[in-house]
């Protein structure tokens, strides 16, 4: 798959579980970013990085815990979350802020 | 910041009428308008943009229309298939520095046949 792939699709974790999701992209960009899409709240955006480096923190809890150690990749790491965390978890990037998003096909993510 | 708005939050229409989606924004500095499709259970793709330099932009049967004065933005699809049937999602930015797109609520679109 080319564009912007994210790994795993789905996740069923526990509230005391440790789980990453990644997201990469293939297409040279230098802004990558992560969603929280939910029935509540449609496209929310948690975090921005741009050249590797946070420019967006949105108030996302500390549970919540994002890592760019290059343009093209992303993680988030995840840890001790809330059944109202269960969402769908995009990733996109775009060649520069502002412009426009290329997005990833999401995480399922389920916290029982 | 930014804030953008979008209506309807539902849209039902009939095979082959039109639909119109319409946002507002309310940072006049923003010049940079994308109208991203998501179908059921996949991402959200772009499929049409505008920039302030330009009004209206057509694109078969998908249109955006931009008045800048007024702060406001619309989709126009005409003769509307069940394919169409969405949700949709406006979005406002200023380009460069460390600006961001900032997304409306989105609209679902029901295309019956």
């Amino acid at each position: 798959e080319t564009g912007v792939t994210q790994t795993p699709r789905h996740l069923v974790m526990g509230m005391t579980n440790k789980k990453s999701l990644k997201c990469e992209q293939h297409l040279g960009h230098n802004a990558m970013y992560w969603y929280k899409q939910s029935a509540k709240k449609p496209l929310e955006l948690m975090f921005v990085y741009n050249f590797k480096e946070q420019t967006e923190n949105n108030s996302v809890p500390s549970r919540f815990s994002p890592e760019c150690p290059n343009s093209s990749h992303l993680f988030l790491h995840l840890h001790t979350l809330q059944p109202e965390d269960s969402a769908l978890y995009l990733c996109a990037s775009s060649q520069a802020q502002g412009r426009e998003q290329f997005f990833g096909p999401g995480t399922r993510l389920t916290v029982l | 910041g930014e804030n953008v708005e979008q209506h309807p939050s539902t849209l039902s229409v009939q095979e082959g009428d039109s639909a119109v989606i319409k946002c507002t924004y309310s940072d006049s500095a923003s010049n940079y308008f994308p109208w991203y499709k998501q179908e059921l259970g996949k991402r959200p793709q772009l499929i049409i943009d505008i920039r302030s330099n330009v009004g209206e932009k057509k694109d078969q049967r998908i249109a955006v229309t931009l008045n800048k004065t007024a702060k406001h933005f619309s989709l126009h699809i005409t003769e509307t298939q069940p394919e169409d049937s969405a949700v949709y999602f406006c979005a406002a930015s200023i380009t460069g520095g460390y600006n961001k797109l900032i997304f409306g609520a989105g609209t679902r679109l029901a295309v019956h046949p």
